[in-house]
């Protein structure tokens, strides 16, 4: 099955970009995912990319993939307040294997 | 995309007692899954609840503590029973759209055991 890390913690100042970084053990994933769980609430899909891809960007969201050496990270632009959760990364087909997620803590 | 809600929110139990949590998606989807996650955890698969089929555990989960019905293609329920203490967690259900990569979730059950 799939194994993914995480680092715990990330604190940023606000309007500094945040890089998660993640890495994982199956490389017959599909799709890789990044979701965001803020205090009390479920699971928002942000985005997601395809294995065959490189880099995905979305608005203020860019994911890159590196295959070669199973890394996946997600940066957000210009980290507002609103960005504070837990970011968890996940791949593994339909049976998501989440990794421990990182807090991301936006400082004023 | 697909909206979940779920039933109830949260819920305050004693240990023994069970509870059933609802899970309903405003769209027929075949693939559904229960996770759970406890305080200050990640979250772990329980079962794939596809409908047509007998749920599918994963390791570590078993019917007897965990039934799981899915009458139809909107709905599946989710049984904790015979509660214990550490059976308290968050309880969330999730689905993929046919035709879709993308797995959606819903908003969670906050199950307290006392």
């Amino acid at each position: 099955g799939e194994d993914v890390e995480q680092s715990l913690f990330l604190s940023v100042r606000e309007g500094d970009s945040s890089v998660i970084n993640c890495t994982y053990t199956d490389s017959s994933s599909t799709y890789l995912y990044w979701y965001k769980q803020e205090p009390g609430a479920g699971l928002q899909l942000l985005t997601y990319i395809f294995s065959n891809m490189d880099m995905k960007q979305d608005q203020r969201l860019t994911v890159l993939l590196n295959k070669k050496d199973k890394h996946l990270s997600l940066r957000i632009a210009d980290t507002q307040t609103g960005d504070s959760a837990i970011y968890f990364c996940t791949g593994g087909g339909n049976k998501l294997t989440f990794g421990t997620g990182t807090q991301l803590k936006v400082e004023l | 995309s697909a909206v979940i809600s779920q039933k109830p929110s949260r819920d305050i139990c004693q240990r023994g007692t069970s509870l059933t949590i609802q899970c309903q998606v405003d769209s027929q989807v075949t693939m559904m899954f229960w996770y759970r996650q406890q305080p200050g955890q990640s979250l772990t698969l329980i079962a794939t609840a596809n409908q047509g089929s007998e749920a599918t555990y994963e390791s570590g989960f078993v019917i007897d503590k965990f039934p799981i019905s899915r009458p139809n293609l909107t709905f599946s329920t989710l049984t904790v029973s015979n509660m214990s203490p550490e059976d308290s967690s968050i309880y969330l259900c999730s689905v993929t759209p046919d035709s879709s990569y993308e797995q959606y979730f819903g908003p969670g059950t906050r199950l307290t055991v006392t």
